[in-house]
């Protein structure tokens, strides 16, 4: 059974820093990982998408890495801003004719301070 | 194109009385999933249809929970006689098939039961 496990549950840091978040899954057998963002009280925002053939994907200041055989992902933020404080989900997605589920990790809380 | 919506967005409402949400998902897409979200935890899977089928559903999802997609397009979920551990927040997602099958969430419906 897929466990996904995101280290450390929370995170404070100043503004500017650059920072990674972790994220580790129990089986390599995945079609890809999604890095979401949410906000207190709120929905779920795509951030990144990685496919399992992928080593990387890159969205402005983000950048998620992918290595399937140890079982982890990170999500880099460049120069972070206050606005950038969120909590941030990975999940991941089985074979690609299995019932299409994410299983998901339980987040780290960002803090940004300024 | 205006994204997945779900109505309401928020419900409190007695314990044993029954609920009812809506989702819309985007207009093109034919996968739609329910999924649930307790404070401090990643979202758990619910439910899946493609197109009006409901292909999937998790031991979680107890005989008071039906959900529907008579149409392909919108799905309701029903909680019948509500308990308080029902409380939490209900997300929808749709995706394209023949795609990354990349899931696009709603704002999401929080439930409060007293």
């Amino acid at each position: 059974k897929q466990e996904v496990t995101q280290i450390p549950a929370a995170l404070s840091v100043p503004e500017g820093e650059n920072l990674v978040l972790n994220c580790s899954f129990t089986d390599s057998a995945i079609y890809n990982l999604q890095w979401f963002r949410q906000d207190p009280g709120k929905g779920l925002t795509s951030l990144l998408l990685i496919q399992s053939s992928q080593r990387e994907q890159t969205s402005g200041r983000l950048n998620a890495s992918l290595d399937k055989s140890s079982g982890r992902s990170t999500l880099y933020i460049a120069a972070s801003q206050p606005g950038d404080s969120a909590t941030y989900l990975c999940a991941v997605r089985g074979r690609e004719d299995s019932n299409y589920q994410l299983i998901w990790g339980a987040g780290t809380k960002l803090i940004i301070k300024p | 194109d205006t994204g997945v919506s779900q109505d309401p967005r928020h419900k409190i409402t007695k314990r044993g009385q029954n609920v009812t949400f809506r989702c819309d998902p985007i207009s093109e897409h034919n996968r739609l999933y329910w999924y649930r979200q307790t404070l401090g935890q990643g979202p758990e899977f619910l439910t899946y249809f493609q197109n009006e089928a409901q292909l999937e559903k998790s031991r979680l999802l107890s005989d008071r929970f039906s959900a529907e997609r008579p149409k392909g397009s919108f799905s309701t979920l029903e909680i019948q006689r509500t308990e308080q551990g029902d409380s939490a927040m209900y997300l929808c997602a749709s995706s394209l098939s023949g795609s990354l099958n990349e899931q696009y969430f709603g704002p999401g419906t929080r439930l409060t039961v007293t």
